[in-house]
């Protein structure tokens, strides 16, 4: 499985777009980039999920360059409800085994007035 | 908007009882997971399950637990002798199809082992 590493912590303010960079050297062909985000003593909540190139949604934009060893989770104008922990996971899909989630120790974002 | 449900919200348990965590996944859902997060520590896979039966586990997920859908709506994971480092929160997710589609988690139950 393609191992992840993200900043352990960031900080902003409220109003700014933050980028969440994530490396992932030796993802696969099959991998698939997926971005969730945890409060405390909450499950994790899905964001958004991507292959390659851009995708958007109501929430952030995900950025992935053309040999997907990285990508970068975007999270326009935060606000103080935004501080919490982000994941970068990277899923293979196993072709009809349905695979985990492999969670690292994520982005823990803090947003400041 | 469907969600993941749990119950209990938080256990609190003898070391050696038996515990039993209950879920209702999202109702369209055929696939279904539990995670575990100890206090400070990262979401670490447990089981997969679909077509009634377990599709992968991880090496947490020994002798000691086992799941079960005991009817249509519920997916239950049973702790059968507890232990201390049994305490953490327990998320239990649900995805429609297979791993490309996205897990959607409840907000867990806290298991304490005294």
């Amino acid at each position: 499985l393609a191992k992840t590493t993200q900043p352990i912590s960031m900080d902003s303010y409220e109003g700014q777009e933050v980028n969440i960079t994530c490396s992932h050297n030796n993802i696969a062909t099959n991998d698939y980039i997926t971005w969730y985000q945890q409060f405390p003593s909450q499950g994790p909540r899905f964001i958004i999920q991507g292959y390659k190139t851009k995708v958007t949604n109501e929430v952030a934009s995900l950025f992935i360059p053309a040999d997907r060893k990285s990508s970068t989770l975007s999270l326009p104008r935060v606000s103080l409800s935004d501080t919490a922990v982000y994941y970068c996971l990277v899923a293979m899909n196993y072709g009809g085994s349905q695979g985990n989630l492999i969670f690292g120790k994520g982005t823990k974002l803090s947003v400041k007035p | 908007e469907p969600e993941v449900t749990q119950t209990p919200s938080h256990q609190v348990t003898q070391m050696g009882q038996e515990v039993i965590l209950r879920c209702v996944p999202i109702s369209n859902h055929l696939y279904f997971y539990w995670y575990r997060q100890i206090l400070g520590q990262k979401v670490e896979f447990l089981v997969s399950f679909y077509n009634n039966e377990i599709s992968e586990k991880s090496e947490i997920f020994d002798d000691q637990f086992s799941v079960e859908r005991p009817d249509g709506s519920n997916f239950t994971l049973k702790i059968r002798s507890t232990k201390l480092e049994d305490s953490a929160m327990y998320f239990c997710a649900s995805s429609q199809a297979g791993i490309t589609d996205t897990q959607y988690f409840g907000p867990g139950t806290r298991l304490t082992v005294l």
